[in-house]
């Protein structure tokens, strides 16, 4: 099993559509989360940290649960320009904050 | 502010070759990171410096790739030789770790390598 799992898509939905996205990951000992965007052929950047009580900023809302060892990332009122991937990004802990990255997920919205 | 500078930022060798990568970190980054993004994957860690000490390279082939960050700024990785299978992005992210693990990793354009 992969340490950090994400469906990699495509979710293709229209404009204003909300859509949500899964990351499960592997060890418990995880400590800090992050949703990546990249567009095709740029680098990856920061789109959020996750932190355990949720979070949310603009159309964009992250959520940690520990329990079941997943986060997931909504989007409300998708637009044209939220296409792109959507890495997912776990540490570990233990005093070396290794970084582990999910495959990512495709979004394609469409008029 | 400059973000991370990458160079070259496309290179095609023929396998055997050897091929370097440049990169420069924020300034003021002391936390370097060299990944690997095959195409429809996520970045692989291969090596992460703290200043100049190399702290995880678990990851990185060492018979053939190897990577230095002398006086803990900039930093270069080396494949040598190169095999069809390196073909790839190679990226460079900083980020300035004070011992928290929500530090944000910035990551450099990327060199994108073809090996013929």
């Amino acid at each position: 099993r992969k340490e950090v799992e994400q469906d990699p898509g495509p979710f293709n939905v229209p404009e204003g559509a909300t859509v949500a996205f899964n990351c499960t990951y592997s060890n418990s000992a995880s400590q800090s989360f992050f949703w990546y965007r990249q567009d095709c052929r740029k680098e990856p950047k920061l789109l959020m940290s996750v932190y355990s009580s949720g979070n949310e900023d603009g159309r964009f809302t992250a959520q940690l649960n520990r329990a079941s060892q997943y986060i997931s990332l909504l989007i409300r009122d998708s637009k044209l320009s939220d296409s792109a991937t959507y890495l997912c990004v776990v540490k570990r802990g233990g005093g070396s904050y290794i970084p582990t990255f999910g495959r990512g997920t495709s979004l394609i919205v469409h008029p | 502010e400059a973000g991370v500078v990458q160079s070259p930022r496309y290179k095609i060798i023929e396998k055997k070759q050897p091929v370097a990568f440049w990169c420069n970190p924020i300034s003021g980054h002391n936390t370097l990171y060299w990944y690997r993004q095959n195409l429809g994957q996520g970045p692989e860690l291969l090596i992460r410096y703290e200043n100049e000490e190399a702290v995880d390279d678990s990851q990185l082939p060492k018979d053939r790739f190897s990577a230095e960050r002398l006086k803990g700024v900039d930093s270069t990785l080396k494949i040598q030789p190169a095999e069809l299978g390196d073909s790839a992005v190679y990226l460079c992210a900083s980020s300035l770790d004070r011992g928290s693990y929500q530090e944000t990793q910035y990551f450099g354009p990327g060199t994108r390598l073809l090996v013929l």
